[in-house]
């Protein structure tokens, strides 16, 4: 499974819009990128995926390089409601053998009032 | 509220001892996965299955067994417990396989004495 990387912590006035990064330099074609979070005590929950082009929906922006080696999530207006850990997660279509997750260790954001 | 259900939502219980958790999909979904969560190794995939049949297996101990019913629920059990098998396990479903959006449980939190 491909690998991300994501910094370990990052801060956040609430408001003010939310850049999370994550890199996949190894990702292959058929991965799609995953983003989930969990907030405190609470299983995690989904956000927003896409393959190739931007996506938008209701709780986020999901921006993917051309080369397809890094994203970026967008919360547009963060808010205290926010803080948790984000995992960005390349999932690989095994053409309908699995959708398992493998999660790494995330990023933690923190939302100031 | 994801629509999945996990019961109980604490267990606390000795060394050795064998328990079984129990996870509820949401209506009409076919795929239900467990993952461990403890704090040394984060969140870990543990099993798969689909429509009643396993699908995938993660870094399940060969201690620990699952099975999915006709009504779609399933239950993970646990055996000969150990001190380092206290974790939080969460369920999740899906609505089949390919690329879904997985919905997660609350979680039980498995204490071992």
């Amino acid at each position: 499974d491909a690998k991300t990387t994501q910094p370990n912590s990052m801060e956040s006035n609430e408001e003010e819009p939310v850049h999370l990064p994550c890199n996949h330099s190894t990702i292959s074609g058929t991965d799609y990128i995953h983003w989930y979070r969990q907030l405190p005590s609470q299983g995690p929950e989904y956000v927003i995926h896409g393959l190739t082009s931007n996506v938008n929906n209701r709780m986020a922006s999901l921006a993917i390089a051309e080369d397809r080696k890094s994203s970026t999530l967008i919360l547009h207006r963060a808010t205290l409601r926010d803080a948790a850990v984000y995992y960005c997660i390349l999932f690989l279509d095994y053409g309908g053998a699995t959708n398992k997750l493998i999660f790494g260790t995330g990023t933690l954001l923190a939302v100031q009032p | 509220d994801s629509g999945v259900t996990q019961t109980p939502k604490h267990l606390i219980t000795a060394t050795g001892q064998r328990v079984t958790l129990r996870c509820s999909p949401r209506s009409g979904d076919l795929s239900v996965y467990w993952y461990q969560q403890s704090l040394d190794q984060g969140l870990q995939f543990l099993i798969q299955y689909y429509n009643g049949e396993e699908r995938a297996k993660g870094n399940i101990l060969e201690r620990f067994s699952a099975q999915q019913f006709p009504d779609l629920h399933s239950e993970l059990n646990l055996s000969s417990l150990e001190l380092g098998d206290s974790a939080l396990y969460f369920c999740a479903s899906s609505a089949g396989l390919g690329v879904y959006e997985q919905y997660f449980g609350p979680g039980t939190r498995l204490t071992v004495t």
